[in-house]
């Protein structure tokens, strides 16, 4: 079991805004700055399109947001396209013991 | 540009011990800040953080395998080496490297090896 909570599916059709939760604790989540969201195509390794909570890598497109509420993180994916059809996962700085965490993993289909 | 690879066995007994190499290009290592990092994927599964180590060798483990891993830098061959031991069919997985961006957020990654527990 993961340390992080995600629902395994969220669905939108195109064009639409989605978000995905990611629910932790007071020692993650809810403790530090550093939740990150990853993207994944089957296949293929993750890749980064949240850091920090809120920041974006160069070359993500400005769909994808982040933010935080307290012990529980949400991603943002606005005007859904069919190539955001992929797994999602969560991550979160737990401290210098157990470092880090990762969700269970959602997956988004787009409609 | 930076890339990162893992080399390494996919198959492997139960048992028997494992040792990934992950070797990188365009960062070096030795650089204040850096930090490259093993993160493992079993089939069908979630991503699993595994262990990291910083340009100044200090290293962090996951607590649940800490008695199992090992990760060293071979800084002139710009490698970075993960080794497990008592290898478990549930230890079955996709292995990535990663290049650490800040803190705890992977920016680069390798392609990933899959390695297969199985006698």
């Amino acid at each position: 079991q993961s340390a992080l909570t995600q629902p395994p599916s969220a669905s939108g059709s195109p064009g639409q805004s989605v978000a995905i939760s990611c629910t932790g604790t007071s020692s993650d989540v809810g403790g530090y700055k550093y939740v990150s969201w990853y993207q994944q195509h089957p296949g293929k390794a993750p890749r980064l399109i949240i850091y920090e909570v809120t920041k974006r890598p160069s070359g993500v497109p400005d769909r994808f947001s982040g933010s935080k509420s307290g012990n529980t993180a949400s991603l943002t994916v606005s005007g859904l396209q069919a190539e955001d059809e992929a797994d999602y996962y969560c991550s979160s700085y737990a401290g210098s013991t157990n470092f880090e965490v990762f969700g269970g993993g959602t997956k988004l289909t787009v409609l | 540009q930076i890339t990162l690879k893992e080399s390494g066995p996919t198959l492997v007994k139960p048992t028997q011990n494992l040792t990934l190499t992950c070797t990188f290009s365009g960062f070096s290592l030795t650089s204040s800040g850096v930090g490259v990092g093993w993160i493992r994927q079993p089939p069908g599964k979630a991503l699993e953080w595994l262990a990291l180590i910083y340009w100044d060798d200090d290293v962090r483990y996951t607590p649940s395998l800490k008695s199992r891993l090992t990760i060293t830098k071979d800084t002139s061959k710009n490698q970075v080496v993960l080794a497990m031991t008592n290898m478990d069919p549930v230890d079955t997985a996709t292995y990535y490297c990663a290049h650490r961006l800040t803190a705890t957020s992977w920016l680069y990654w390798g392609q990933g090896n899959l390695v297969t527990v199985s006698s």
